[in-house]
């Protein structure tokens, strides 16, 4: 199975902050890889795929890149309603895997 | 619009089975694959399996295999996600959620609680 490892777990910024969150597979993916938010009490909420196209609908604060093996998500200018778990997700092979999360707060 | 819509809260006692139901509507059933994902209280997001609508062929993640079934019924356009020999473990949220032939994910039911307590 593919380990995904996202770094941070947790982390605190200020709105209006710029925070990146990182994810790196145990293996090579290629663009496989695709970024969910989750709120509390509800589904996850597909953000981006192909490590950085933005799904329909996502605002443009958010952005996606890498290959291979590292990735990250950016969240621009960031509001309380940014407030979530966010989860990175590799769809190169089955069993399709997740990593931890990492959940943002406002400072 | 699509809309994944699944069954409601379910609480029941160890060594049982639970049946899951997520009804879909807006698009071609058929035309797109169904996955379950759970995900345990406070924990991270587990994928189940995947079934495809058109022929009902399934995958499922080895620790499932055995106790999950996943089915389809395409006169209603509903999937089934069913478990067996329930444990505490299982308490969780089951959620279902669409995907094309690339396996990206992009809609999801709002999930459904299941208990497993004695």
């Amino acid at each position: 199975d593919i380990q995904m490892t996202q770094s941070p777990s947790s982390l605190s910024a200020s709105v209006g902050d710029r925070v990146t969150i990182t994810c790196r597979a145990s293996q090579g993916i290629s663009n496989y890889l695709a970024w969910f938010q989750q709120k509390p009490g509800t589904a996850p909420k597909s953000l981006i795929n192909a490590a950085s196209s933005l799904q329909s609908g996502v605002p443009s604060k958010f952005s996606g890149s890498g290959s291979g093996t590292d990735f990250t998500l950016t969240i621009s200018d960031l509001q309380p309603e940014d407030v979530a778990t966010y989860y990175c997700q590799q769809y190169y092979s089955f069993p399709l895997t997740f990593g931890q999360g990492t959940k943002v707060e406002i400072k | 619009q699509v809309q994944l819509v699944q069954s409601g809260t379910e609480v029941k006692k160890p060594g049982a089975s639970v049946k899951v139901s997520c009804k879909a509507s807006g698009y071609t059933f058929t035309n797109y694959y169904i996955h379950w994902v759970r995900q345990a209280p406070g924990q991270g997001l587990e994928w189940m399996g995947i079934i495809n609508p058109s022929g009902g062929r399934t995958t499922y993640a080895q620790r499932f295999q055995g106790r999950g079934t996943m089915t389809r019924d395409t006169s209603t356009s509903t999937v089934y996600m069913e478990m067996s020999s329930l444990r505490s473990e299982d308490t969780a949220v089951y959620y279902c959620a669409r995907s094309d032939t690339g396996h990206r994910l992009d809609y999801w039911g709002q999930g459904t609680r299941v208990t497993v307590s004695s």
